[in-house]
């Protein structure tokens, strides 16, 4: 069974610090990986799509990727309180083509 | 009317009653999926449908009934069912089924609960 790892936290960042979103998985062979938004209530938005190592930058929002290592990040900078939100990391299962989601980091972003 | 759209938003059911969940999606998509979502837990995925065939049945029990009559429209039929099938149950879809280029599109969900 293929994984994904995430700390559930919470993750206590002060407005305008970067927040730091890290997750891990199983597959060697993945090679999409997806950061999704999750609003209490709400359903998952996509965020933040990469596909190559290094780092995508899309605003206020950078996803790194370590295939060696089999890591993937999201970084968020000048953080705010409307990015408080539990942030799922999901990675393509190669085996069975379908994506394997992490049990997200919820993200508190203080005033 | 664009994204994909769920009803109804919250159901509330006894075992023995029959509902259905229904879901549509605007954006030309040719794949459509149902998860499940309870807490503290993965998203579990439970039924992908490409071009309205059905290509993946996570072993879900057979209380849970997808039915896919055209490549917008998605439902799951409950039959049955046990007060831990209580979660939010999610439909999405995707350009393709897999790959690059084909995230997930989410349905606001509908929250159920079964008494």
């Amino acid at each position: 069974q293929k994984e994904v790892e995430q700390n559930s936290g919470p993750l206590s960042v002060p407005e305008g610090a970067i927040a730091s979103l890290n997750c891990t998985y199983s597959d060697r062979g993945s090679q999409s990986f997806f950061w999704y938004r999750q609003y209490s209530g709400k359903s998952p938005e996509l965020i933040m799509s990469i596909y190559s190592n290094g780092d995508k930058e899309d605003g206020r929002f950078t996803a790194q990727l370590n295939k060696a290592s089999q890591y993937v990040s999201l970084l968020i900078r000048d953080s705010q309180p409307s990015d408080s939100a539990t942030y799922l990391c999901a990675v393509e299962d190669t085996g069975f083509q379908k994506l394997v989601f992490g049990t997200g980091t919820r993200l508190l972003v203080s005033p | 009317e664009t994204g994909v759209t769920q009803t109804p938003r919250h159901l509330v059911m006894g075992m023995t009653n029959k509902k259905s969940l229904k879901c549509e999606q605007h954006l030309g998509h040719n794949a459509m999926y149902w998860y499940k979502q309870s807490a503290k837990k993965p998203l579990e995925l439970m039924f992908v449908y490409s071009l309205e065939e059905r290509v993946e049945n996570n072993s879900v029990p057979s209380r849970f009934s997808p039915e896919c009559p055209n490549s917008s429209h998605l439902f799951l039929h409950l039959h049955t069912l046990q007060p831990e099938d209580s979660a939010l149950y999610l439909c999405a879809s995707s350009h393709n089924p897999t790959g690059q280029d084909s995230p997930l599109h989410f349905g606001n969900g509908t929250r159920l609960t079964v008494t």
